[in-house]
């Protein structure tokens, strides 16, 4: 595609419930980061996928929070047992190889009731 | 650890007036700075890189690693100019992953 997609743009979920973000990158981009915005702050890092491999999740907050890329390309990331405090915007990026321009997806708004 | 500082969440201005967003950072070692923008309802897309030294849209960011500073300035702001701006930075050594500052809310009047 032409650029980063991110599938819901919207979700809606009830504490307690399980819930997939799915990422898609820009073809050949071996980078790929997920980032949690909450209102008025800036983009959080949660982790950082280098081809297959999480190269950094030191920003996942806690177990709850797991992510996956196992072709190296599209990338889900993964929320168990929601709470109300996970409502935010998640934000994919993704960047070439040795590139440092980050190129974002639009996001996807959760939010839990 | 690296860490972005936008001191201002909001900066109010008139058409034709100039323009200054801060940004402080704090890192160990040489950074990369950005900035990024997010115009209403569009994603989140860079504006300008320090390495690069360029002008975009006008505007234009000089790094001042005495001060660690990375300001973004343009001479005469643009109703078009107003958005979301954030300031970050990536690490040397091959950690490219993008820390960003809490952003700031250009309004630029008529």
């Amino acid at each position: 595609g032409a650029g980063v997609s991110q599938t819901p743009s919207n979700k809606v979920t009830e504490k307690g419930k399980y819930v997939e973000l799915r990422c898609d990158p820009i073809s050949g981009h071996t980078a790929l980061y997920w980032y949690r915005q909450s209102l008025g702050q800036g983009p959080e890092f949660l982790i950082y996928f280098q081809g297959t491999g999480a190269a950094d999740d030191s920003g996942l907050p806690n177990d709850r929070f797991f992510a996956v890329r196992p072709e190296g390309s599209v990338s889900t990331l993964k929320i168990q047992r929601t709470e109300r405090g996970d409502s935010a915007v998640y934000l994919c990026a993704s960047s070439s190889t040795g590139g440092t321009e980050a190129f974002f997806g639009q996001g996807t708004r959760l939010t839990v009731v | 650890a690296q860490r972005v500082t936008q001191p201002e969440k909001l900066l109010s201005v008139f058409k034709g007036a100039p323009v200054e967003l801060k940004c402080n950072y704090s890192y160990s070692g040489s950074p990369e700075l950005f900035w990024y923008v997010q115009y209403s309802r569009q994603r989140l897309q860079l504006l300008l890189r320090h390495i690069s030294r360029e002008s975009i849209k006008g505007f234009t960011a000089d790094l001042n690693k005495g001060e660690t500073s990375f300001h973004l300035k343009k001479p005469f702001a643009q109703e078009e100019d107003s958005a979301m701006y954030y300031c970050a930075l990536t690490g040397s050594g091959g950690s490219y992953i993008p820390t960003f500052g809490r952003g700031t809310s250009l309004i630029v009047h008529p």
